[in-house]
Formats: C-alpha cells, structure tokens, sequence
C-alpha cells in the first residue's frame, strides 16, 4: 500500500475554507483515495473517495491532480464543530482483504 | 450506513487475564476489521475478519494474543489474551461490503486499561 504524508496539523478559523494535502508519490494504478474524519473518543467516519479529478460530496470536495501523486481534501466554510484528525489513505482492496492502512493524519484545530 | 455497537465501552482489567470485546452491528455485512489506537496515535490494523474466512492478522499481532471470532454477518469478538499494561489501548471495530470497501463505518471504541 502507497506510503502517505500530509501536514501534522493545521490551524483555521471559523467561516475559512480549509485546504489538507496529502502526498502519495507511490501510488498504484489501481489505487483509491479516501479520507476519514476523527472525532476525539469516536471511531474514523468516511467522509469521501475518490480516483482523479474531482469528487464532491456533501460534506467536503476531493481534488486529485492528473498525476495522482498528490490528493486535497477540501473542506468549505468550517465551523468549530470541524476540529478533528483527518487521514488520508491510499490503498488498493485486492481479494477479500478491503484494509485500512492509517497514517498519522492531521489535527485541525479550528478557532473561532 | 451502518450502526456498530462495542461491549464493554471501556474496562480496567488485571495483567495476566483476558477480555473479549464484542462489536455488533445493525445490518449483515461482509467485511470487519479490528484496529488497535493508543491515545494520540493513529489506527493499527490487528486483523480482518471477513465473513466465510479465517481471521488474516498483521505483522506484530499473533492468533494466541487476540483470538478473533466471526459467527455470523452482524457479530464479532476480540479477545485479547494474557494482558500486559501494553495491551492498554482503545479497540475499535470497524466492518464494510465488498462493493465499497473504502467506506467503511467505526465502532466508538472499547477503551482498555490494563494494571
């Protein structure tokens, strides 16, 4: 599974819209893209996925450049409620495996 | 979606004994996965569980130490063996279908202490 780097934290305010990048130089052909959002004391929630181009969802928009070596999860407009650990992941799901492999993800801090 | 539920949400055990933690979920689903998460540290995969297999464990994480058991589509247990304060630790469930693997729902977590 592609190895993945983003910023450790970030700090924003509220009503900013908020730009993680998460680098995958190694990424495979067959590899997705997917982000989940941690709430302290709760388990990892889905927030979107996605291959290249463009995926946007209710909650957040994923930017993924021709290359794939890198993805942006953007978030608009964020409130204090948006503080959280956010991973991003990389992985193919071959065979009857489907695993997550979690990186070290990064803490937003939003300020009001 | 899918709702996951874990028993116990959080023990204090003695080293030398074992827990089992239960995670139970509102719909069948194929795939479960166990995670282990220390406190401001990211997810360890411990192991996949996936309906009509044998439970897959990851580099560092032995049968013997976390016996897992998947009897059906909405149910599954870790045991986590011979506990050492090591073993303190948060375990989260988490579980997902085939045809979406990447979107996979978490349980809230068994927060174990061992002493």
């Amino acid at each position: 599974l592609a190895k993945t780097t983003q910023p450790i934290s970030m700090d924003s305010y509220e009503g900013q819209e908020v730009n993680i990048t998460c680098s995958h130089n190694n990424i495979a052909t067959n590899d997705y893209i997917t982000w989940y959002q941690q709430f302290p004391s709760q388990g990892p929630r889905f927030i979107i996925q996605g291959y290249k181009t463009k995926v946007t969802n209710e909650v957040a928009s994923l930017f993924i450049p021709a290359d794939r070596k890198s993805s942006t999860l953007s978030l608009p407009r964020v409130s204090l409620s948006d503080t959280a650990v956010y991973y991003c992941l990389v992985g193919a799901i071959s065979g009857n495996t489907g695993k997550l492999i979690f990186g070290q993800g990064t803490t937003l801090q939003v300020k009001p | 979606s899918a709702v996951i539920s874990q028993k116990p949400s959080r023990d204090i055990c003695q080293r030398g004994t074992s827990l089992t933690i239960q995670c139970q979920v509102d719909s069948q689903v194929t795939m479960m996965f166990w995670y282990r998460q220390q406190p401001g540290q990211s997810l360890t995969l411990i192991a996949t569980a996936n309906q009509g297999s044998e439970a897959t464990y990851e580099s560092g994480f032995v049968i013997d130490k976390f016996p897992i058991s998947r009897p059906n589509l909405t149910f599954s247990t870790l045991t986590v063996s011979n506990m050492s304060p090591e073993d303190s630790s948060i375990y989260l469930c988490s579980v997902g279908q085939r045809d979406s693997p990447y979107e996979q729902y978490f349980g809230p977590g068994t927060r174990l202490t061992v002493t």
